[in-house]
C-alpha cells in the first residue's frame, strides 16, 4: 500500500507560468515532508521542506503547502524555467528519531517548455 | 555543505562476481545512511537503512545475504552485491542523514552486470 502518493506522473508547463505538484499521504503519523528533485542518472537533490505544524513554506521559486486534514501537500514553482524539467519526488516522514526513514512517491515528471 | 559522494560512478561486473559500492559523507557526519535501487522510470526503492555500528536494516524483499551493507564509520557505508546477476542491473543510490531531518543524496551508481 503506497503511503505517499503523486497521482499526475507527468505535468507539462510554459516556462514563466505555475507548476503545481500535488502530493497525498495515507499515514496521519507522518509531521514532516520534504520535496526532491532529480535528474536522469544523477541522485535527488533536497529542494524543500515542512513539517506539520506550518501550513505554508517558501524558498525563492518554491513553496510547499501542507494541508493536513486533506493528507495533501503541495509544490508551486514560480516562474517555472527549462532548467526545472526534472522528476520531483515528494517524501514524508516522521520527527521522531533521525533513524526513521523517509517515504518516497513515485515522482511527477515536469516538462518546462520554452 | 552536506555532500554525500558515491564510488564508483558506473561499473560493470560479470554474472557470478561481487562488486563493492562505497558511500560517503565528506562534511558531516552520517548517524544513518540509506540505500536506494532505481529501475528505469520508476521511483526510488528503499532497500536498507543502516545506522553506525550496527546491522543493517533490509526492507521485506530484500535479500540481505546478496547486498551486504557495512556502515564503519560515521562517514562511510558500502554496499556489495554478491554474486550478481544481469537482473542486480540498476541504479544504485545512497543517502546519509545527521542529526536532521533531510536526507542527503550521493549522485548513484551505475551497475552493469553482463
Amino acid at each position: 500500500d503506497q503511503q505517499v502518493k503523486q497521482n499526475s506522473p507527468s505535468l507539462s508547463v510554459q516556462e514563466g507560468r505555475i507548476s503545481i505538484l500535488n502530493c497525498d499521504y495515507t499515514n496521519s503519523m507522518f509531521d514532516y515532508f520534504l520535496w526532491y528533485k532529480k535528474y536522469p542518472a544523477e541522485g535527488p537533490t533536497f529542494l524543500i521542506s515542512i513539517s506539520s505544524i506550518k501550513d505554508k513554506n517558501e524558498d525563492g521559486r518554491f513553496t510547499v503547502f501542507l494541508n493536513k486534514s486533506a493528507k495533501h501537500l503541495s509544490l508551486h514553482i514560480v516562474p517555472s524555467q527549462p532548467g526545472d524539467s526534472a522528476v520531483y519526488f515528494c517524501a514524508a516522514s516522521r520527527m521522531k528519531t533521525s533513524y526513521d526513514k523517509v517515504i518516497f512517491g513515485p515522482g511527477t515528471s515536469l516538462s518546462v517548455i520554452p | 555543505g552536506a555532500v554525500v559522494s558515491q564510488h564508483p560512478s558506473r561499473v560493470i561486473c560479470k554474472s557470478g562476481t561481487s562488486v563493492k559500492i562505497e558511500c560517503r559523507s565528506l562534511d558531516f557526519q552520517a548517524t544513518t545512511m540509506f540505500w536506494y535501487r532505481q529501475f528505469p522510470k520508476q521511483s526510488l526503492m528503499l532497500m536498507a537503512t543502516s545506522n553506525e555500528g550496527s546491522k543493517a536494516t533490509y526492507e521485506q524483499g530484500v535479500e540481505k545475504d546478496k547486498f551486504l551493507i557495512n556502515h564503519a564509520s560515521l562517514t562511510l557505508s558500502t554496499l556489495t552485491v554478491t554474486s550478481a546477476h544481469p537482473e542486480d542491473s540498476s541504479f544504485y543510490i545512497c543517502s546519509a542523514r545527521d542529526w536532521g531531518y533531510e536526507q542527503y543524496f550521493g549522485p548513484g551508481t551505475r551497475l552493469t552486470v553482463t
